[in-house]
């Protein structure tokens, strides 16, 4: 079975740029979760969606947005880029948000390096 | 503010050795800890976990132990091979709002020698 796969692998952006990227969960999981991995730091929480609505937020300015679509894929846009925004965005899929179906797998990740 | 400390940052150790990664935590709510496990390249993968009505777990060559009192858990991998080289990372979360959402130690970067 395929695992969680992220597009795409690497991104450059200029400073001021908007940028998308994309998480196909595993078959079957419904709920998707958002990470920022700067270097040498763990995870930040961003977002969580469970059957394409908002579960979860995490401290991140309104630059950052996500959607998850009805086929459970989902988004992570964000805008006017800063430096700092470049680090390893992580998805990560589970079958539900609690209890026995918590467990998270994480995909690859994308690096976004912001120049 | 930082709700879930880890150490040490790098870890040596030899083939056949323990590596010990600790954890301590400050929000009394938090009922999951998980740990990952991160080659690089690689986004972290689930190693272990425990809820705190258990004082250890073990998993083949890795155990969580916990003290609740003390809000610490750590991990031990015991007779450490080459291949365990990689990031640990601790977690800690508690249901909010129905969902769980971990907040990360730092992470502990191991190297096993062979």
């Amino acid at each position: 079975d395929a695992g969680v796969t992220q597009s795409p692998t690497h991104l450059i952006k200029t400073r001021g740029q908007h940028v998308t990227l994309r998480c196909s969960p595993i078959s079957g999981h419904k709920s998707v979760s958002w990470y920022q991995q700067v270097l040498g730091q763990g995870p930040q929480f961003i977002f969580q969606y469970y059957e394409k609505e908002e579960r979860g937020r995490g401290n991140f300015p309104d630059r950052f947005s996500a959607r998850q679509f009805p086929n459970y894929s989902s988004e992570l846009n964000v805008n006017a880029l800063l430096l700092g925004d470049s680090a390893l965005y992580l998805c990560a899929s589970s079958l539900g948000l609690a209890g026995g179906s918590y467990e998270q797998y994480f995909g690859p990740g994308t690096r976004l390096t912001v120049t | 503010q930082q709700q879930v400390k880890q150490s040490p940052q790098s870890l040596i150790v030899q083939k056949g050795g323990i590596s010990i990664i600790n954890c301590a935590y400050e929000n009394t709510a938090f009922d999951y800890f998980p740990w990952y496990q991160q080659f690089p390249g690689k986004g972290p993968a689930l190693l272990i976990a425990i809820r705190p009505d258990v004082s250890e777990k073990k998993e083949g060559r890795f155990t969580i132990s916990f003290n609740k009192s003390a809000k610490q858990f750590s991990l031990h991998i015991m007779d450490s091979q080459p291949g365990d080289s990689a990031t640990y990372f601790c977690a800690a979360s508690h249901a909010s709002g129905g969902s769980y959402i971990p907040t990360f130690g730092r992470g502990t970067s191991l190297i096993v020698h062979p």
